[in-house]
């Protein structure tokens, strides 16, 4: 079985600029869940998507983040205009219930 | 909100050694915990969970102990090994969305 999948692994760009990091779910997975996290601190919550909607969004730090998950399936996360305090370490996870499955991680650096 | 504090931030033990890691969380209604471990280049993986009416669990090397009443709980692995050296979260978390509250991590270092 595959498992979360986050794509790019890596991300540099100059602040202002945009991004969008994508996340792929395990099949079947209907909770999709994003996280970030700030180099030697915590894993915050960011939002949480049950099928294609926002179940609780209550993470996400200002209207400069936008979640979308079409169709239920693969959701993206888009950071416009980026800025340096952006920066980090985003995690997506998918989970049936209670038990939650990682993705790698999408490294992003604003400078 | 919840709050979740973990010591120690870095943890170097000998192979063979046990090594401890310790929670404490503030919200008396968290009832689920689990345990992640990152190896580099990866996501978390949960290792172990324990429920608030559960007062341990252990699988194999490792180990999970939960006091409701401090609101402390703690991962025991014994006889480390160098596999072992990663990076550990604690969290807590409540019924409904079972979203977790982590702390900040546990760099476990496991010298052969």
């Amino acid at each position: 079985e595959a498992g979360v999948t986050q794509f790019p692994s890596h991300s540099v760009i100059e602040k202002g600029q945009t991004v969008t990091l994508r996340c792929d779910p395990i099949s079947g997975h209907d909770n999709l869940y994003w996280y970030r996290r700030v180099m030697g601190k915590e894993i915050k919550f960011l939002l949480h998507f049950v099928k294609e909607s926002k179940q609780d969004e209550s993470g996400m730090p200002n209207n400069r983040f936008l979640a979308e998950r079409t169709g239920g399936t693969y959701s993206t996360l888009k950071v416009q205009p980026a800025e340096l305090e952006d920066s980090g370490v985003y995690f997506c996870a998918s989970s049936l219930s209670y038990e939650q499955y990682f993705g790698p991680g999408t490294r992003l650096t604003v400078t | 909100g919840e709050n979740v504090e973990q010591h120690p931030s870095t943890l170097s033990v000998q192979e063979g050694d046990s090594a401890v890691i310790k929670c404490t969380y503030s919200d008396s209604a968290s009832n689920y915990f689990p345990w992640y471990k990152q190896e580099l280049g990866k996501g978390p993986q949960l290792i172990i969970d324990i429920r608030s009416n559960v007062g341990e669990k252990k699988d194999q090397r490792i180990a999970v102990t939960l006091n409701k009443t401090a609101k402390h709980f703690s991962l025991h692995i014994t006889e480390t090994q160098p596999e072992d050296s990663a990076v550990y979260f604690c969290a807590a978390s409540k019924g409904g969305s079972y979203i977790p509250t982590f702390g900040r991590g546990t760099s476990l270092i496991v010298h052969p």
